[in-house]
């Protein structure tokens, strides 16, 4: 049973325009939310996070949606460039957890010149 | 500042062999974790610490074991290596509070 699920697989994307990932979750006591991107050949890096007590986080370009009664939340990128072309994972912690993290399956954003 | 570092990148392994994947930090963080990554799949947590001479088992820790002698090493072994255990496996350290996980590069391991 995921407890993060990632249901889209891959989104492409022109330059320019917005890109949006989706992430549901099924865990009441996920108390933060993380969105991490990576490159092949490459670790996970943190992109940007939101709390539970938040509904929006912003940073540059990157903006983080979360919708606590439907436990869903959204990743925005805008404009979207080529760079971004990577597989973003949401992740997130649970209350009193020791920073361990459940992870969800992964989207591959490409984005076409 | 080199982060996490992982040895090795690439491993291929028969059965029933046994091996350490390797893992250290510079950044004198407490917290420090492994998880391995199946094709398609998200990261699964295998094993972890909150401190030297402290570990905990995480969601997938068969066949795995782990030791934390010091703050920078975290060390991963195998002792009878099984073809479920091919994946990309991950270590990842983070501060104190709600800082993130920092991972490294990972290393590629294929059982046959």
């Amino acid at each position: 049973d995921q407890q993060v699920k990632q249901n889209s697989p891959s989104l492409s994307v022109q330059e320019g325009r917005i890109s949006i990932l989706n992430c549901d979750y099924t865990n009441s006591m996920f108390d933060y939310f993380l969105w991490y991107k990576k490159y092949p050949a490459e670790g996970p890096t943190f992109l940007i996070s939101i709390s539970s007590i938040k509904d929006k986080n912003e940073d540059g370009r990157f903006t983080v949606f979360l919708n606590k009664s439907a436990k869903h939340l959204s990743l925005h990128i805008v404009p979207s460039q080529p760079g971004d072309s990577a597989v973003y994972f949401c992740a997130a912690k649970e209350v009193r957890s020791q920073g361990n993290l459940i992870f969800g399956k992964g989207t591959k954003l490409s984005v076409k010149p | 500042n080199a982060g996490v570092t992982q040895t090795p990148k690439f491993r291929i392994l028969k059965i029933g062999q046994s091996m350490t994947l390797q893992c250290t930090q510079d950044m004198n963080h407490n917290y420090m974790y492994w998880y391995r990554q199946d094709p398609g799949m998200g990261l699964k947590l295998i094993y972890y610490s909150v401190g030297a001479g402290i570990t905990d088992k995480g969601e997938v820790p068969n066949g795995y074991n782990v030791s934390r002698s010091t703050t920078e090493d975290f060390p991963l072994r195998l002792e009878l290596a099984a073809p479920s255990q091919t994946s990309v496996y991950f270590c990842a350290s983070r501060g104190t509070g709600g800082s993130p996980l920092h991972f490294g590069n990972g290393t590629r391991l294929t059982v046959t």
